[in-house]
């Protein structure tokens, strides 16, 4: 199995920071990295797939990059709405693994 | 928009089978674009995938719960379904049903259900 690790686990920030959040996979997974945002209460909602593609519908003040074991998610010009966790997840081979989350609240 | 919508008990005794349906609106299982799968996240914790199954019956599951999962596809309903056996408090979760497009690789779940809490106590 791919083995995901997220950083940190939790972020305290303000609106209008930038907050970069890392991931990495125990093997290669090339560019086959996802990104989910969730609310408590709530399903997780896709954000990033193919490491850097934006869903349809979602802020441009969202990206992605890396490849191979390294990939970041970064949050520009944080918004209210935005406080949530984040989670990773390898989208290369089966069984699907999932990053633990990192926590974005409020400073 | 395809639209999923999960159902069941909210409470398994222990050993016995967990049962969840999901349905499924704005698309048909018997698509051959998306696998249907199924989710898990215990309380406070992070997110689990359980496994997923294509319209054809091919089926997906995680090594860690292979040997108590099943999946199935009911097309005349329009609806999938996850039984979980032998169910132990460890299984208690926000049980979700997502899709995933059906590609060798780039798995990502577009769709997901609002998600069902299922409670293992006797």
């Amino acid at each position: 199995d791919t083995q995901m690790t997220q950083s940190p686990s939790s972020v305290s920030a303000s609106v209008g920071d930038r907050v970069t959040i890392t991931c990495r996979a125990s093997q290669d997974i090339s560019r086959w990295l996802v990104w989910y945002q969730q609310k408590p209460g709530k399903a997780p909602k896709l954000l990033i797939h193919a490491a850097s593609s934006l869903q349809s519908g979602v802020p441009s003040r969202f990206s992605g990059s890396g490849s191979g074991t390294d990939f970041t998610l970064t949050i520009n010009s944080l918004q209210p709405e935005d406080f949530a966790t984040y989670y990773c997840q390898q989208a290369n081979s089966f069984p699907v693994t999932f990053g633990p989350g990192t926590k974005v609240d409020i400073k | 928009q395809v639209q999923l919508q999960e159902s069941g008990p909210g409470l398994v005794k222990p050993s016995e089978t967990l049962s969840l349906t999901c349905t499924v609106s704005g698309g048909s299982v018997s698509s051959g674009t998306y696998y249907w799968s199924w989710i898990r996240q215990p309380p406070g914790k992070g997110l689990e995938w359980i496994g997923d199954i294509y319209y054809s019956g091919r089926t997906n599951y995680n090594p860690s719960l292979k040997s108590r999962v099943t999946t199935s596809v009911d097309m005349s309903r329009n609806q999938f379904s996850l039984k979980l056996s032998s169910v132990t408090a460890a299984d208690t979760a926000v049980y979700y049903c997502a899709t995933h497009p059906a590609s060798r690789v780039n798995f990502y779940f577009d769709y997901w259900g609002q998600g069902t809490l299922v409670t293992v106590s006797s």
